[in-house]
């Protein structure tokens, strides 16, 4: 069984479309992650929900919307893409870790997306 | 300016060979965290650490915080091919939900 299932796993696009890319995962966790990975394989925060609720919200364009229907579920959507956005993007989840002291984090497979 | 500094950035050596990967910061950590990325995946958890000076093992690997909560080390004995792939540090500040992953390091054990 799939931990944490993202979709489409690859991506290529014209400049300026818009696209989404979806994450669910099994695990019963509150909290999902939309991590961006560039070609440097630097690995950065983008959003984070728990429960539903948006609870970090980095500085990305605001092109980039989440939205997360319910707790299994975390969607991103990208308007007007730009060539700059290529990149990987993955998805992750946790269970809420007590005094800053972090659960695991279980990352899907990876969304690669190219805009051409 | 990286939080987190990985060094070396590249590491490519022997099978057999000891090696040793540094994740720094001038930051307080509550936690750090140790990954490792194959290729086409995405990051695996392969152990957390939150007490300064707290060592730990997980077969061939040894992971040590640093007493002051600003660093840590990951050791690999006797590599083995296996062992390839991306390891990033992540670090977790009190009462935050982010995670600040650090820059990487790219290990490449040739058989």
């Amino acid at each position: 069984d799939t931990a944490v299932s993202q979709t489409p796993k690859y991506l290529v696009t014209q400049m300026g479309n818009d696209k989404s890319i979806k994450c669910e995962q099994n695990l019963g966790h509150d909290t999902m992650y939309w991590y961006k990975q560039d070609s440097k394989k630097f690995l950065k925060i983008m959003f984070s929900y728990n429960n539903k609720e948006l609870i970090i919200n980095e500085t990305v364009p605001n092109r980039f919307s989440p939205k997360s229907p319910d707790k299994a579920h975390l969607n991103l959507h990208i308007n007007s893409l730009e060539l700059g956005d290529s990149a990987v993007y993955f998805c992750a989840s946790s269970q809420e870790g007590v005094g800053g002291v972090w659960e695991t984090q279980y990352f899907g497979p990876g969304t690669r997306l190219l805009v051409l | 300016t990286q939080l987190l500094e990985q060094s070396p950035q590249f590491l490519s050596i022997q099978e057999g060979e000891n090696l040793t990967v540094y994740c720094n910061s001038s930051s307080v950590f509550s936690s750090l965290q140790w990954y490792r990325q194959e290729p086409g995946e995405g990051p695996v958890l392969l152990v957390t650490v939150v007490t300064g000076g707290e060592v730990k093992k997980l077969k061939r690997l040894t992971f040590q915080f640093g007493d002051a909560r600003k660093d840590s080390s990951l050791h690999i004995t006797a590599a083995q091919p296996g062992d390839t792939g991306l390891y990033l540090c992540a670090g977790s500040f009190a009462s935050s939900y982010k995670l600040i992953f650090g820059s990487g390091t790219r290990l490449l054990v040739r058989p």
